[in-house]
């Protein structure tokens, strides 16, 4: 398995532009989650799907920020209108199960709003 | 919620020496305990994992140790060899709503200098 693929690897967009970030999970992979990770906060839960539903969205900051999951193969993470505290490194993850398993994280797309 | 400390933040050794990460939690239901490390430009990944029924768990040059009266556990790497340097997180997992919820440490910036 190539493991959890993230697109783009880097970001760059104008404050109030549309970005649109994308993951593939590990396949037979029942669990996908976001986060962002900051050197202030660390590794923020964005949105937790399991089975392709929405379970957890506590995390999602505000409504500029959307995500979605249409299949077990696919999930989006959109931030629209993008502002420049939005800069940050944001990684997908997905988890075998719901009992005692570790995630596999991807590369992570490093978003710079200017 | 569940809260989980890591202590140092930063941490520089000798080539050979013995690195100790600290982690504490807060909720007595937290049961899985895993550990990432992240290289630079990459994202975690799990290293070693340890459930809340077992005291300690060794892979090579790693263990794990939890103390759960005392809500504590630790990383330790033996033989520290430069490709060691990373940072390190510990996080905390308890089932929450019936799906398991994970709280990461803030991180350990492990230097080994040859």
């Amino acid at each position: 398995d190539a493991g959890v693929i993230q697109s783009p690897r880097h970001e760059v967009t104008e404050m109030g532009q549309e970005v649109t970030l994308r993951c593939k999970p590990i396949s037979g992979h029942d669990s996908l989650f976001w986060y962002r990770q900051t050197m202030m906060r660390g590794l923020e839960l964005l949105i937790y799907f399991n089975n392709n539903v929405p379970i957890d969205d506590s995390g999602m900051p505000e409504d500029r920020f959307s995500a979605k999951m249409p299949n077990a193969s696919f999930s989006t993470l959109k931030i629209q209108p993008s502002e420049p505290r939005d800069s940050a490194v944001y990684f997908c993850a997905s988890r075998a199960g719901e009992g005692y398993y570790g995630y596999t994280f991807g590369s992570g797309t490093r978003l710079t709003v200017v | 919620g569940e809260n989980v400390e890591q202590h140092p933040s930063t941490l520089s050794v000798q080539e050979g020496d013995s690195a100790v990460i600290k982690c504490t939690y807060s909720d007595s239901a937290s049961n899985y305990f895993p550990w990432y490390k992240q290289e630079l430009g990459k994202g975690p990944q799990l290293i070693i994992d340890i459930r809340s029924n077992v005291g300690e768990k060794k892979d090579q040059r790693i263990a794990v140790t939890l103390n759960k009266t005392a809500k504590h556990f630790s990383l330790h790497i033996t033989e520290t060899q430069p490709e060691d340097s990373a940072v390190y997180f510990c996080a905390a997992s308890k089932n929450s709503g019936g799906y398991q919820k994970v709280t990461f440490g803030i991180g350990t910036k492990l230097q080994v200098i040859p």
